[in-house]
């Protein structure tokens, strides 16, 4: 099984401000199939990225994803308010499918 | 509109038996793959099983053995039947449609002796 460990746990910003979300597999993500999603209280989670770089539908240019192998970044380059939630990672590419612990992005 | 509606879930006792169901609309169900993702309360995300277009189906190690999805083309509806409940199942199910493009709602299940 592949582990994704994601970092930081939190990460303190202020609306205006760049953040960089950390995944790392513990092996080889199959044709990148790594994809990133927000989710917020109450609420299912959304698709934000696919394939690694791939915006989902809707989503704003604000979110991009990068990355390859084991190494992949979630990046949001200015904080909006509605933008503090956690996110989470998430590989397909060989079962079973895995989830990072998540990256919870609050407001300093 | 593609949309994803779960029900079925509710309060069990350990050992027992509930079906959750994911009905579908703006898509059908058995041309693409669809998936069972559970969130404990407070906790991540956890796959639990998968149904290919093709029929073929793949669990969560935790879940093997107890749970089985399958789907109604008729109906164009997922299920996840659950037998043998435990405490660690309790959680809120969502179904998923390919590895996540689009969600439903979710359906607690709440496990308790």
């Amino acid at each position: 099984e592949i582990v994704l460990t994601q970092s930081p746990g939190t990460l303190s910003l202020s609306p205006g401000e760049r953040a960089t979300l950390s995944c790392r597999a513990s092996q080889s993500v199959s044709s990148s199939y790594l994809a990133w999603y927000q989710q917020k209280p109450g609420q299912a989670p959304r698709l934000l990225i696919y394939d690694a770089s791939n915006r989902a539908t809707g989503i704003s240019d604000r979110f991009s994803g990068s990355g390859s192998g084991t190494d992949f970044t979630l990046t949001i380059s200015r904080l909006e308010p509605e933008d503090f939630a956690v996110y989470y990672c998430q590989q397909y590419g060989s079962s079973p499918w895995t989830f990072g612990q998540g990256t919870k992005v609050e407001i300093k | 509109e593609v949309q994803l509606v779960e029900s079925g879930g509710g309060l069990i006792q350990t050992g027992g038996t509930l079906r959750l169901s994911c009905a579908a609309s703006g898509f059908t169900v058995s041309t693409t793959y669809m998936n069972w993702v559970r969130q404990a309360p407070g906790k991540g995300l956890e796959w639990v099983s998968v149904i290919y277009s093709g029929g073929t189906t793949y669990y969560a190690d935790s879940v093997k053995g107890r749970f089985t999805i399958s789907r109604d083309n008729s109906k164009n509806t997922l299920y996840l039947q659950m037998n043998s409940l435990r405490a660690e199942d309790t959680a809120v199910y969502y179904c998923a449609r390919r590895f996540g493009e689009t969600w439903g709602q979710g359906t607690l299940v709440t496990v308790s002796s």
